[in-house]
């Protein structure tokens, strides 16, 4: 079946840093990739979604500086959190859906973000 | 739009016993239904879906759910669980055309005590 690869899993860093999240569809061409934030014991947040080759749209409210997006192949889509502050800290998820696929998305596994 | 409701935040259960885990939406249109299963640190993982025909849905893992459209429900359950079926589990529902995002219900914290 399709697999979506995130990476890392958990990272950590220090406030004012950026960090760069990867989500890469293994069997199968992405054309869209949405990007969700989780809090703990919540629901997913949709951030974004990002076409290939085009600017991601972003969801109200998100801050398309803070949180850059791009989406430059089929199977590649990565979310860089810069200036990263302890507030951002948070569960990311990635997911993706392939051409012509009307139904079932795949999700990354995540990654753990924390700012210290 | 669309919406849906979780009922519960959180079923707790003993092992081998039945669950039911409730799901009901909210459409002008009609939708696509889901329900996808979390394990703790990790991302989500479709256990069935309804695309349309028969009403009731088998999915992964012994998961079954029913659609009753004039209920507008969607309610997944389960005969018997497992200690390692202990996760969040989302309902989740998207329009017919239109746009494809989905919509998650604010998820259900299923704990199996042995």
């Amino acid at each position: 079946g399709a697999v979506v690869s995130q990476h890392p899993s958990r990272v950590i860093c220090k406030s004012g840093t950026s960090v760069k999240i990867e989500c890469r569809s293994l069997d199968f061409q992405a054309t869209t990739m949405f990007w969700y934030r989780q809090f703990p014991k919540q629901s997913l947040m949709l951030m974004a979604t990002s076409n290939e080759g085009s600017k991601a749209t972003y969801e109200q409210g998100v801050e398309k500086d803070k949180f850059l997006i791009n989406h430059a192949s089929l199977t590649l889509s990565t979310l860089t959190v810069t200036s990263a502050h302890p507030e951002d800290s948070s569960f990311y998820i990635c997911s993706a859906r392939a051409s012509g696929e009307d139904y079932g998305y795949t999700f990354g596994s995540g990654t753990r973000l924390t700012v210290v | 739009a669309q919406s849906v409701t979780q009922l519960d935040s959180q079923v707790p259960v003993f092992e081998e016993a039945p669950v039911e885990l409730r799901c009901n939406y909210s459409s002008s249109v009609s939708v696509y239904l889901f329900w996808y299963v979390q394990y703790p640190n990790q991302g989500l993982q479709l256990l069935l879906k309804y695309l349309s025909g028969s009403t009731l849905v088998k999915g992964i893992n012994g998961f079954e759910a029913e659609f009753n459209k004039s209920q507008t429900s969607f309610h997944l359950r389960k005969p018997s669980v497992h200690i390692s079926d202990t996760a969040e589990y989302f309902c989740a529902v998207r329009a017919l055309g239109g746009s494809y995002i989905p919509t998650f219900g604010r998820g259900t914290s299923l704990i199996v005590h042995p």
